[in-house]
């Protein structure tokens, strides 16, 4: 089965500091990773993904994520925190053990961002 | 392009009724899925649909359904509603080409409170 780590529940950082929220994974073939935010009430909001190629991922809003096959780690960064950045941040792997194409995705349990001012 | 639309965004049942939500995909999405948010639990996936056909099922009771209509357009129910069913659900949309790397993007979702 696949499953997905964010071992902190909550990270602060200084705004215009660098920010890592951490995320491993465990999959059985090739992980197909991808990172998404959510505001309060909100949806969840698409960041980045990785499926193959570069281990360093770009994405929206000046994020990226670095993918290390030897860690199973896929860390999400950016070089300077924002306020607007603080929210909920999830780490996700498609879980290619429920079939072929299937499209179902594994969370982990997601972690709270806080940038102070 | 407009995104993963659901509706309703919120409402209130009461334990013992049933729910119907709603979810129009990205237009050309033809693989939609649905997951339940709670507190405790984090995101659980539901169910997912591809060409009106359920391709995959979580671990969820049977009072959880859905089903997928011709436009792609996905519909779940949930029958005998309990306290414990108050959660937000989430559905999503992909494309099915290629690999499989396609984004998976999700809607606002709907609010259900039971009472």
């Amino acid at each position: 089965a696949q499953s997905v780590a964010q071992p902190e529940d909550q990270v602060n950082v200084a705004e215009g500091n660098p920010l890592t929220v951490k995320c491993t994974y465990s999959v059985s073939g090739n992980p197909y990773l991808f990172w998404y935010v959510q505001y309060p009430n909100r949806g969840l909001q698409f960041l980045l993904k990785y499926i193959t190629g570069d281990n360093l991922v770009k994405g929206s809003y000046g994020f990226e994520a670095e993918f290390n096959k030897s860690q199973t780690s896929f860390h999400l960064k950016k070089p300077s925190a924002l306020v607007s950045d603080s929210a909920l941040y999830f780490c996700a792997v498609r879980d290619v053990e429920s079939g072929a194409g299937s499209y179902q995705l594994t969370f982990g349990k997601g972690t709270k961002l806080s940038v102070i001012p | 392009k407009a995104g993963v639309t659901q509706t309703p965004r919120y409402l209130i049942k009461t334990r013992g009724q049933q729910v119907t939500l709603s979810c129009s995909p990205i237009s050309g999405h033809r693989s939609v899925s649905w997951y339940q948010q709670t507190p405790g639990q984090g995101l659980q996936f539901l169910f997912e649909y591809f060409s009106e056909t359920q391709r995959n099922k979580g671990n969820f009771p049977g009072r959880f359904s859905g089903r997928q209509f011709s436009n792609s357009r996905s519909e779940m129910n949930v029958s005998t509603l309990e306290l414990g069913d108050s959660a937000l659900y989430l559905c999503a949309s992909s494309l099915v080409v290629g690999g499989g790397g396609n984004t998976i993007y999700f809607g606002e979702g709907s609010w259900l409170t039971v009472v």
